[in-house]
């Protein structure tokens, strides 16, 4: 199967703060979403973006399909920015998602 | 527009009792996925389903799961003889088609334990 790493694992924000988040994965894809888990196991759509770039608020993400990563960006993080962010891709040919390990983000007041 | 609905959201089984979880899509969505999320893991596929067909089973155990999608109904992914290992979030997502241009929405998701 497809390989993607999410980086960095862990990381702890002071309120306010910018983040960037990566997304390497090993094969073409022919879809990427970000996800974010809350505190309370919800998985919440962030953005479904193959290529190319996104915002939303104070989120967005950048796609660089033949360089095969994504990235997401937090701006001015809130305490409500905490919990695991998932980066997930679907293979070419394929149907299944695969899902990264996780980023899990921690923002403090 | 309801989102994806999953029920139960916990579910307590002893060792050798099945378990029932049911998804229903969101409305106009006929691909229903099933993913598996063991504690402090990423999500791992499962199945993927259109109405009354398994498309990629891929991801299943081969013994005591099994999942169905029937024309009517929500889809059902079914566990038998409950182990403690099957203690896990089970998660479902679905698409109004080939993901290639919709992308996934996911359900709350279902909560197992296994006593």
């Amino acid at each position: 199967g497809i390989q993607v790493e999410q980086s960095p694992p862990d990381l702890i924000l002071q309120e306010g703060a910018n983040s960037t988040l990566r997304c390497n994965f090993s094969d073409s894809v022919n879809n990427l979403q970000w996800f974010h888990q809350n505190p309370w196991g919800q998985l919440i759509n962030l953005f479904y973006i193959p290529s190319g770039t996104k915002q939303n608020g104070r989120l967005s993400a950048t796609t660089v399909a033949t360089e095969r990563y994504s990235l997401l960006y937090i701006s001015s993080s809130q305490t409500t920015d905490s919990g695991v962010y998932f980066c997930a891709v679907e293979r070419t040919t394929g149907n299944q998602f695969y899902f990264g390990t996780g980023t899990s983000l921690t923002v403090i007041p | 527009n309801a989102g994806v609905m999953q029920n139960p959201r916990h579910l307590v089984r002893r060792r050798g009792q099945e378990a029932r979880l049911r998804c229903s899509p969101m409305k106009g969505h006929s691909h229903v996925y099933w993913y598996r999320q063991l504690p402090e893991e990423g999500l791992k596929f499962m199945v993927y389903l259109q109405k009354e067909n398994i498309i990629d089973e891929s991801g299943m155990p081969k013994e005591r799961f099994s999942a169905e999608f029937p024309k009517e109904g929500p889809s059902i992914l079914r566990i038998q003889q409950v182990v403690r290992g099957d203690s896990a979030a089970y998660f479902c997502a679905s698409s109004p088609g080939v993901t290639g241009g919709y992308g996934q929405y996911f359900g709350p998701g279902t909560r197992l334990t296994v006593t």
